[in-house]
């Protein structure tokens, strides 16, 4: 079936260590984006990628790196620097520019910082 | 820049009862806007959209109708199931630019009881 993978569901992290998040479709999308989820404000943006190579800061784009080497995969990195990274993380894609099209989402990734 | 608020919730509800759910935005230029799903433990899903002015979005006994005098895109059900228990997130997307990304609210919990 086709779809995004996103791995692993949970995971924990100790403090001043940096974290990579899988994000993997086979849907033939261009465009892969990854959200932030915090209780009470939503999905916030950090960083979406339209082409292979390529790739821009969404709102909350400071602490977190990406890179886009392959279509089909789109891992984000949680670093050090990231103050609160305890969250739900969704990655999404679509086939083009989401105006027209819907976004794909993950069943998103749970990081807790101990 | 780009906002999109919707009302607070829990919404809790009976079963056949008629479900309200309030959305107001503010875009420039000519946004599509979207109502998304997030059933418990999963990831969103597009549940509906409209793309211009007066378009009504439907699906699953849902409806939305793009109101740009009022800046709003509320989401009805006449009779709301268990099953339609979920967090809903408005979200609208600008038509203008190269930039393809979604801007969500924060979201509204539903809670259907027997």
């Amino acid at each position: 079936d086709g779809g995004i993978t996103q791995s692993p569901k949970y995971l924990f992290r100790k403090e001043g260590q940096n974290v990579t998040l899988s994000c993997e479709q086979n849907l033939n999308h261009d465009a892969m984006y990854w959200y932030r989820q915090d209780p009470g404000q939503g999905l916030r943006l950090i960083y979406y990628s339209q082409i292979v190579n390529d790739f821009q800061k969404g709102d909350i784009a400071e602490g977190y790196s990406v890179s886009r080497e392959k279509k089909e995969s789109f891992p984000l990195t949680v670093t050090s620097a990231q103050k609160n990274p305890t969250a739900f993380y969704l990655c999404a894609s679509s086939m083009g520019r989401v105006v027209t099209g819907e976004l794909f989402f993950g069943e998103g990734s749970r990081l807790t910082v101990l | 820049g780009n906002s999109v608020t919707q009302m607070e919730g829990p919404v809790t509800l009976s079963e056949e009862a008629f479900l309200t759910i309030n959305c107001t935005y503010t875009a420039t230029g000519y946004p599509s806007l979207f109502w998304y799903v997030q059933y418990p433990g999963e990831g969103l899903q597009l549940l509906l959209k409209a793309t211009k002015a007066d378009d009504k979005g439907s699906n699953k006994g849902f409806e939305a109708t793009y109101r740009k005098e009022t800046t709003s895109f509320h989401l009805e059900k006449g009779s709301v199931q268990v099953s339609d228990s979920a967090v809903y997130f408005c979200a609208l997307s600008e038509n203008t630019g190269t930039a393809s990304k979604l801007t969500f609210g924060t979201g509204t919990r539903l809670q259907v009881t027997l």
